[in-house]
C-alpha cells in the first residue's frame, strides 16, 4: 500500500514558537488529509488537501500540498498549549484504504 | 448528531483468548474501518467493511477477523490474543471515501493481554 513518511517523530517547542510537521511520498497522492489526536484522545480530522499546491489556512494553521503532490506540510504559527497533540497525515490509496503516516508528536512547554 | 460509540472502553484478556469489540458507526455512514494503535504509536490499517462486506484488509493475520451487521455497526473479534494485541483499536466511519469525505473516530477501545 501507499507509504507516507512523516517528520519529525518528536517535536518540543516553548509555547509562541512556530512549528512545522512534513509529510513524504514516493508516489504520487490523489488527495491528503490531516488529523489531530490528542493525548488520550483519538484523530481528529483538520483538513483535507487535493489540488497541486493547494495552500489552506485554519486560523494559527497552514496546510500546503506540494506541487508534484508527492509531499505535504502544516505549520502552526505561535503555538499554544492547546496545540499539544500527535498530528497525522494520511493518504488515500487503492481501495479506499487510508494510509496514516507515523505522526509527530508536539509539546508545547509554557 | 451521535458520533461513533465503541464498546466496551476497556478489555482484559488472557493471553489464548478471544476478545470481540463493538462499534457504531455515525448514523447514515455505511463504511466502517478498524485501525489498531500500539502504544505511543501510528495506527495501522485493519479491516473496512463497506454495506454489509469485507472490502479490505490491513496486514494483519487471520485470527484478526469482523463483520458488520444490516444496520452497519460493527464488531471486531480477535482469536487466540497474544500480548503484543494490547493496544487502542479505534473504529471509524465515513460517508463515502470515494468522495474523498473524512472519517470519524470513536474514542476506542483499549485491550490489555495479560
Amino acid at each position: 500500500g501507499q507509504q507516507v513518511m512523516q517528520i519529525p517523530q518528536y517535536q518540543h517547542v516553548q509555547e509562541g514558537e512556530d512549528f512545522t510537521t512534513y509529510c513524504n511520498s514516493s508516489t504520487t497522492l490523489s488527495n491528503i488529509q490531516w488529523y489531530k489526536q490528542r493525548p488520550g484522545g483519538h484523530p481528529v480530522f483538520l483538513i483535507q488537501l487535493v489540488k497541486s499546491g493547494e495552500v489552506k489556512k485554519q486560523k494559527r494553521l497552514t496546510f500546503q500540498f506540494g506541487e508534484a503532490k508527492k509531499n505535504s506540510s502544516l505549520h502552526i504559527t505561535a503555538t499554544q498549549t492547546t496545540d499539544v497533540g500527535t498530528y497525522f497525515c494520511v493518504s488515500s490509496g487503492s481501495a479506499r484504504q487510508l494510509t496514516f503516516g507515523s505522526g509527530t508528536q508536539l509539546t508545547v512547554l509554557p | 448528531e451521535a458520533g461513533v460509540t465503541q464498546s466496551p472502553t476497556h478489555l482484559i484478556k488472557t493471553r489464548g483468548q478471544q476478545a470481540t469489540l463493538r462499534c457504531s458507526p455515525i448514523s447514515g455512514h455505511t463504511s466502517v474501518y478498524w485501525y489498531q494503535q500500539a502504544l505511543g504509536l501510528g495506527l495501522q490499517f485493519l479491516l473496512w467493511y463497506d454495506e454489509g462486506e469485507e472490502r479490505n484488509r490491513g496486514n494483519f493475520p487471520p485470527r484478526f477477523s469482523g463483520r458488520q451487521f444490516p444496520n452497519y455497526s460493527s464488531e471486531l473479534n480477535v482469536n487466540a490474543l497474544e500480548l503484543e494485541d494490547s493496544a487502542l483499536y479505534l473504529c471509524a466511519s465515513s460517508l463515502d471515501l470515494a468522495t474523498n469525505e473524512k472519517l470519524f473516530f470513536g474514542s476506542g477501545t483499549q485491550l490489555s493481554v495479560l
